[in-house]
């Protein structure tokens, strides 16, 4: 199985900070990563797919990139809508597995 | 709008079966793959079972495999996850979940809760 290594596993940060979360991959997953947001007490939204392609109706302030087998997630401008958890995901082989999480607080 | 929602959920013994169904609207169903996944409390997410957009092909994690069966219904726009011989490692969230270019998923509905205690 693929193992999605997701760093870091907390993160405090202020207003308008940015704000970046990795994930690095134990192989080549080619451009077969997605990042979700989790919301407190609500389902999981696509934020990233393909690695850097921004899903329909997500902030700008929201980037997706790639170097090698490490995938970043960068918020530009944190804002208090920004607060939750967020998870990666790779879909390039059986079973589709998903990072750990990253839990976001406003600091 | 796309909606996708979730019914079937509940307390079971361990080792008995539950269905879960989930009811699509807002696109053509039977243009997409779904998906179920699913999130123990507190943790975090896991991929349990995807069908094609016919209902021809399946997949699952070995986890689950030969105890959940997952299923559609293209005219009643409802996908189904037959869980059999279900475990106390099986309580969780189950996320019906639709699939965009490949096993990534854009929408999910609003979860129903499992769980498996005797």
């Amino acid at each position: 199985d693929i193992q999605m290594t997701q760093s870091p596993a907390s993160l405090s940060a202020s207003l308008e900070e940015i704000v970046t979360i990795t994930c690095q991959a134990s192989q080549d997953i080619g451009n077969w990563l997605a990042w979700y947001q989790q919301k407190p007490g609500k389902s999981p939204q696509l934020l990233i797919y393909d690695a850097t392609s921004l899903a329909d109706g997500v902030p700008s302030r929201f980037s997706g990139s790639r170097s090698g087998t490490q995938y970043s997630l960068k918020i530009s401008r944190l804002q208090v809508e920004d607060i939750g958890s967020y998870y990666c995901q790779q879909a390039h082989s059986n079973p589709y597995t998903f990072g750990a999480g990253t839990k976001l607080e406003l600091k | 709008e796309v909606q996708l929602v979730e019914t079937g959920g509940g307390l079971v013994q361990p080792g008995r079966s539950l269905k879960l169904s989930c009811v699509a609207s807002g696109f053509t169903f039977n243009n997409y793959w779904m998906s179920w996944t699913r999130q123990a409390p507190g943790k975090g997410l896991e991929w349990v079972a995807s069908i094609t957009n016919s209902g021809g092909s399946t997949y699952y994690p070995d986890s689950v495999k030969g105890r959940f069966t997952i299923s559609r219904d293209n005219a009643q726009n409802t996908l189904y996850l037959q869980m059999n011989s279900l475990r106390s490692e099986d309580t969780a969230t189950y996320y019906c979940t639709r699939e965009y270019g490949g096993p990534l998923f854009d929408y999910w509905g609003q979860g129903v809760m499992v769980t498996v205690s005797s």
